[in-house]
């Protein structure tokens, strides 16, 4: 069965950082691309980043970019988000994703989400 | 930027009846090449996460009801629901994943009339 449970999500102060984690299961880590998707309270769905299933590429939104950096440690089948820098439009459930294939498609399995709420 | 745009933002149908909901993207998310619409339908109930229903813009994911059917190429795309249950009631959003950023509408809101 194919697993996502992100962790890491709290408070933070403007400004501040904060690591999600993604832990994968269930299936062969490096063969996906894994997408980062936000969702801000009672708000709809916000694509944020994805990497491949090497790491060796890494793409992201122009809302995050330059901000946040997204990585995998495919020996420990587990996915990253850090955020730097944090703004109060950043609060939001984040979720972790799986492509349903490779390159572009759609997003097959979802974890349950982190809440990651910025303010002072 | 691909910006995508549903219709309506809520809808209230009867048990038993169809429901309908529009989707349409800025430009084209046919790739010529594969003749595949990179465009997905998810369904997502109050404090869960999305759930994938279609892709390809007309595939239905394994274990989702035939009452769920997606149509639509180029740049206009529907999700349809063929008779309501009482567990359709949910926020639906059409994706596209043709280029990122990837993008998705902002969501139609469907409960029972």
């Amino acid at each position: 069965e194919v697993q996502l449970v992100e962790s890491g999500g709290g408070l933070v102060q403007p400004g501040g950082s904060l690591r999600l984690s993604c832990a994968a299961s269930g299936f062969t880590f490096s063969s996906y691309w894994i997408h980062w998707v936000r969702q801000a309270p009672g708000k709809g769905l916000v694509w944020v980043s994805r990497i491949n299933g090497d790491g060796t590429f890494t793409d992201y939104a122009d809302s995050v970019k330059g901000r946040f950096t997204i990585s995998r440690d495919n020996t420990q089948n587990t996915l990253y988000l850090q955020m730097n820098s944090l703004r109060a439009e950043d609060t939001a459930v984040y979720y972790c994703a799986r492509a349903y294939g490779s390159g572009s498609s759609a997003l097959k399995f979802w974890g349950q989400g982190a809440l990651v709420t910025v303010s002072s | 930027d691909i910006v995508v745009t549903q219709s309506p933002d809520s809808l209230a149908v009867s048990l038993g009846e169809r429901a309908t909901i529009n989707c349409k993207s800025s430009r084209s998310v046919l790739y010529s090449s594969n003749n595949n619409n990179y465009l997905a339908w998810y369904q997502q109930k109050p404090r869960q996460p999305p759930k994938l229903l279609i892709y390809w813009a007309s595939t239905r994911e394994s274990g989702v009801p035939d009452r769920f059917s997606g149509s639509g190429s180029g740049t206009d795309f529907t999700l349809t629901i063929s008779s309501l249950q009482a567990e359709d009631v949910a926020v639906y959003y059409c994706h596209q994943y043709y280029t990122t950023p990837y993008s998705f509408g902002q969501g139609t809101k469907l409960e029972i009339k």
